[in-house]
């Protein structure tokens, strides 16, 4: 089964401390993925890459950077958390398919909660 | 551009009775399409997928068929139970852009 890691489930930071989220997946995906899940709002992709070294900005980067030095970690951070970023995180990984027989896999997300 | 559209929650029901949750989509092309659950504090698990039109997914008594003329995926199960109570998500991933669209969830509680 593919495994995708969260590093943690829960996490409390203070506004302004540099918040590092951490993925890891198992299957030697090429995509992985971070959402922020919101009430109502469902889940809004921030960032993902398709390659180490490789990122390309979703619908709500403001705020956050990532980093992917190996294929299987793709991190997270929040330069400077503030209140706003309170969220459930997701992370996800898939393989890239040129047809369409493709799926995303989730971690079991970190509620992130800033004080 | 690309999106899901799904029926607003929160949906209550009986155990054993018939559940729909409606689904739409707006894409170019020929995208494949996704129902994914969320139980409460996890992450979220697919549920079902097709990846043409006139495919039916099915998965745990759920069902959902593409449908290209109405461009929708609508899930439906015919007795629900308690612990099918979960937030649903329909997405759909078209190979341009490379790129998941997840529609803004259902939850659904069933009770006894």
């Amino acid at each position: 089964d593919v495994k995708v890691t969260q590093s943690s489930r829960y996490l409390v930071k203070r506004t302004g401390e540099k918040v590092f989220l951490e993925c890891v997946q198992d299957m030697d995906h090429e995509n992985m993925f971070w959402y922020r899940q919101d009430p109502g709002l469902g889940l809004r992709l921030i960032y993902f890459s398709y390659d180490v070294k490789m990122k390309e900005k979703g619908d709500i980067p403001e705020g956050y950077s990532v980093s992917r030095e190996k294929k299987e970690r793709f991190s997270l951070i929040l330069e400077s958390a503030s209140t706003n970023q309170t969220s459930m995180y997701l992370c996800a990984s898939s393989f890239w398919s040129q047809g369409k027989n493709t799926e995303a896999f989730f971690g079991q997300g970190t509620r992130l909660t800033v004080v | 551009g690309n999106s899901v559209t799904q029926m607003e929650g929160p949906v209550t029901l009986s155990e054993e009775a018939f559940l729909t949750i409606n689904c739409t989509y707006t894409a170019t092309g020929y995208p494949s399409l996704f129902w994914y659950v969320q139980y409460p504090g996890e992450g979220l698990q697919l549920l079902l997928k097709a990846t043409k039109a006139d495919d039916k997914g099915s998965n745990k008594g759920f069902e959902a068929t593409y449908r290209k003329e109405t461009t929708s995926f609508h899930l439906e199960k015919g007795s629900v139970q308690v612990s099918d109570s979960a937030v649903y998500f329909c997405a759909l991933y078209r190979p341009t852009g490379n790129q998941f669209y997840f529609g803004t969830g259902t939850s659904l509680t069933v009770i006894p």
